[in-house]
C-alpha cells in the first residue's frame, strides 16, 4: 500500500506561508497525489491534486520533485480560519492489495494558527 | 445545489440496536463511500460501492452492512455485532470510483453516532 507520512502538526501566525512536506517512497507510477482539508466535526474537503513539478488554484500550491517520493503544500499568507487537519493521501490501486477506489487517510497534519 | 448529504447529524443508539445512517447524493457520480473517523485519527475505509446493486468491504466492515438499490443512495447500518460503534461518519461521493487516484471524493458532513 502506498502509504505517506506527514508532521503530526504545525504551528503559524497569521499571515505567513506555511509549508506541509508529506513522504510516499512507495507511490506508484500512475498514482497522483491528493490533500485534504478538514475541520472539526466536518467532512475533508478536496484542496489540491497533482502528478509532478508544480500545481497551483486559488487555495494553495503543491510542489512535487522528479522522483515523486515526497510533496510539499504550501498556503499562502494563512488566516485563522486555515486552521485544520490537512491529509496528503496517495492512490491504494488494485494492485496493492489495497480496497479498490480508495484512498487511505493517515493522522494527517494539524495545523494550528495564531494571532 | 448539488451536493452530498447525511443524516441525521447526531445519532443515539442503546446497545443491542441496529441502526441506519442515511447518505445521499444528487452530483451522479457512480460510486459511494463509507468511512468512519475515531477522534484524533484519520479515515478508515468500511464500504464502498462503484456501481448500483454492488458493493464491496472495506478494511473494517465487521458489524456493518450497505445496500445500493439506486444510484442516489448508499445507507448504512451499524449492527449490535459492532463491539465499538460510537464513532463519526462519513460518507463520500466520486464520480467513477476507478482505482485512479485522480477521482476525487466529496464528502458529506457525517454523522455522530454515540452508543448509550
Amino acid at each position: 500500500l502506498a502509504k505517506t507520512t506527514q508532521p503530526i502538526s504545525m504551528d503559524s501566525y497569521e499571515g505567513q506561508e506555511v509549508n506541509i512536506t508529506c513522504s510516499h517512497n512507495n507511490i506508484a507510477t500512475n498514482d497522483y497525489i491528493t490533500w485534504y482539508q478538514q475541520f472539526p466535526s466536518q467532512g475533508p474537503r478536496f484542496i489540491i491534486q497533482g502528478y509532478k513539478t508544480k500545481v497551483t488554484n486559488e487555495v494553495a500550491s503543491l510542489f512535487i520533485p522528479a522522483d515523486r517520493k515526497s510533496s510539499t503544500l504550501s498556503l499562502p499568507r494563512v488566516s485563522l480560519s486555515d486552521t485544520a487537519v490537512y491529509y496528503c493521501l496517495v492512490g491504494a490501486g488494485e494492485r496493492d492489495g489495497g480496497s479498490q477506489g480508495n484512498l487511505i487517510f493517515g493522522k494527517g497534519t494539524k495545523l494550528s494558527v495564531k494571532p | 445545489d448539488g451536493g452530498i448529504t447525511q443524516s441525521p447529524k447526531y445519532l443515539f443508539r442503546k446497545e443491542g440496536q441496529n441502526v441506519t445512517l442515511s447518505c445521499e447524493q444528487n452530483l451522479n457520480h457512480d460510486a459511494m463511500y463509507w468511512y468512519r473517523q475515531d477522534p484524533g485519527q484519520g479515515l478508515r475505509l468500511i464500504y464502498y460501492s462503484q456501481i448500483v446493486n454492488d458493493f464491496q468491504k472495506g478494511d473494517i466492515a465487521e458489524g456493518y452492512s450497505v445496500s445500493r438499490e439506486k444510484k442516489e443512495s448508499f445507507p448504512l447500518t451499524v449492527t449490535s455485532a459492532q463491539k465499538n460503534p460510537t464513532a463519526f461518519y462519513l460518507c463520500a461521493s466520486s464520480m467513477r470510483g476507478s482505482h485512479s487516484s485522480t477521482d476525487t471524493q466529496y464528502f458529506g458532513p457525517g454523522t455522530r453516532l454515540t452508543v448509550l
